[in-house]
């Protein structure tokens, strides 16, 4: 099983709330778990990224949960900001992060003021 | 941070026409590259894998004779649309990864060129 599922399809924050998306996999052979970020008309540019060695990663106001039993892994975004408004990307890959990438189907995510 | 520069960001062609994009690494060098198209409000959809110096591997349903991949150095990847129609029309992305990186941790992409195709 290739797939990844992201949810929810699309999100409404108040400025300052915390932001959260889902993401699901099947394939128990994915070692390496990026979330990415992309603005209209850009390419997309990697947020944050954990591997399964660890339940947990925070960067500044990103963080990854990750749990291994349940394949799940979920963003949360704290203090959401307007500028934070783009669509993310989950995304999974094996082979020690080799392999191509599996991309969800993304999250437009908007922070009103 | 490295860079994949993407060109041109914008193109409008007559359909029948070709078009060339590049993708390119500028600070470091990439033995593997990805093409990537995205329609509005979808996710990436990979279209080929190009490795420097061999043929690029294409994903299922993608015509290799259409869209033409070049990965002759280590830094820079074409993809050429050949004999373009307006279905071509979409979004096309390329990424590179860092051959001295870990993996997809340093998978960088480049800021997506927007065809339309009249």
């Amino acid at each position: 099983q290739q797939q990844v599922k992201q949810s929810p399809q699309s999100l409404i924050v108040q400025k300052g709330g915390i932001s959260i998306i889902n993401c699901a996999y099947e394939n128990t052979a994915f070692d390496y778990f990026p979330w990415y970020q992309q603005f209209p008309g850009k390419g997309p540019a990697l947020l944050i990224a954990i591997r399964p060695d660890v339940s947990e990663k925070k960067e500044g106001r990103f963080t990854i949960s990750f749990n291994k039993s349940a394949k799940q892994f979920s963003l949360h975004i704290m203090d959401s900001q307007p500028g934070d408004s783009a669509t993310y990307f989950c995304a999974a890959s094996m082979n020690s992060g080799y392999s191509t990438l599996t991309f969800g189907k993304g999250t437009m995510l908007l922070v009103s003021p | 941070g490295a860079v994949v520069s993407q060109h041109p960001s914008r193109v409008i062609c007559k359909s029948g026409t070709s078009v060339k994009i590049e993708c390119r690494s500028l600070d470091f060098q990439a033995t593997t590259m990805f093409w990537y198209r995205q329609f509005p409000k979808q996710s990436l959809m990979l279209m080929a894998t190009s490795n420097e110096g061999s043929k690029a591997t294409y994903e299922q349903g993608v015509e290799k004779d259409k869209f033409l991949i070049n990965h002759a150095s280590l830094t820079l990847s074409t993809l050429t649309v050949t004999s373009a129609h307006p279905e071509d029309s979409s979004f096309y992305i390329c990424s590179a990864r860092d051959s001295q990186g870990m993996g997809n941790e340093k998978l960088f992409f480049g800021s997506g060129t927007q065809l339309s195709v009249l």
